[in-house]
């Protein structure tokens, strides 16, 4: 089964911007593996913010943005709140097989 | 505005079958707009996905596939998930979701596995 590999811990201070990678061991991450990502708060269930590497919902904040960079899919932060200290998590389809990475604890710092 | 609701028990005794339903309001769960997962997350760990269904077509974690069945009740807007021969491992949060285009995330369900 192949493993996704997110960043353990990323601390950025409050108006920052940071950038948050997701890789696959099989090797570059394309649109084709539909990068999702989420957004979990301590006692929460997880909250979607990005599918298919870019899209959006409703609820996202606008700060959130998703891409491919560097053959990894990358979700990332830009004028980052206090409110966005949490544990992200990606997503990927490795046809209909949905493998997570471990997550990444960001502090807001 | 489609909201997802576990039930089941939240006590296993191990070797045996944990059963958890997930009920859809809002929507139905036949429309064939939503791909119907299940995922897991042990206390201070990460996220787990167990499977989907979707237009009656599933597909499980090849680590747990073995023990694992995914269906859906269309008579009760439902979808189950069993896992056989539980252990300690199993222990976890039990999620159900709908992912991608339109998603939507249950509370969770805290399943343990203890004799």
């Amino acid at each position: 089964q192949a493993v996704v590999t997110q960043e353990p811990s990323l601390t950025v201070s409050p108006g920052g911007t940071v950038t948050l990678t997701c890789a696959s061991s099989t090797g570059t991450v394309t649109s084709g593996y539909y990068p999702n990502w989420f957004q979990q708060k301590p006692g929460q269930a997880p909250r979607a913010l990005i599918y298919s590497a870019y899209s959006k919902y409703s609820w996202t904040p606008a700060r959130f943005s998703g891409s491919l960079l560097g053959g990894n899919a990358a979700l990332t932060l830009s004028g980052v709140q206090p409110e966005d200290e949490a544990d992200y998590y990606c997503l990927l389809y490795y046809g209909a097989q949905g493998v997570f990475g471990g997550g990444t604890k960001l502090t807001v710092l | 505005q489609v909201q997802l609701q576990e039930s089941g028990p939240g006590l296993v005794k191990p070797s045996q079958t944990l059963s958890l339903t997930c009920t859809v309001s809002g929507d139905s769960i036949s429309s064939g707009r939503y791909y119907w997962n299940w995922i897991r997350q042990p206390a201070g760990k990460g996220l787990e996905w167990i499977g989907r269904i979707y237009a009656s077509v599933t597909t499980y974690n090849p680590s747990l596939k073995s023990r694992v069945t995914i269906s859906v009740d269309t008579s009760k807007n439902q979808f189950s998930l069993r896992l056989g021969s539980v252990t300690a491992a199993d222990t976890a949060v039990y999620y159900c979701a709908s992912l991608g285009s339109d998603s939507y995330w249950g509370q969770g369900a805290l399943v343990t596995v203890s004799s």
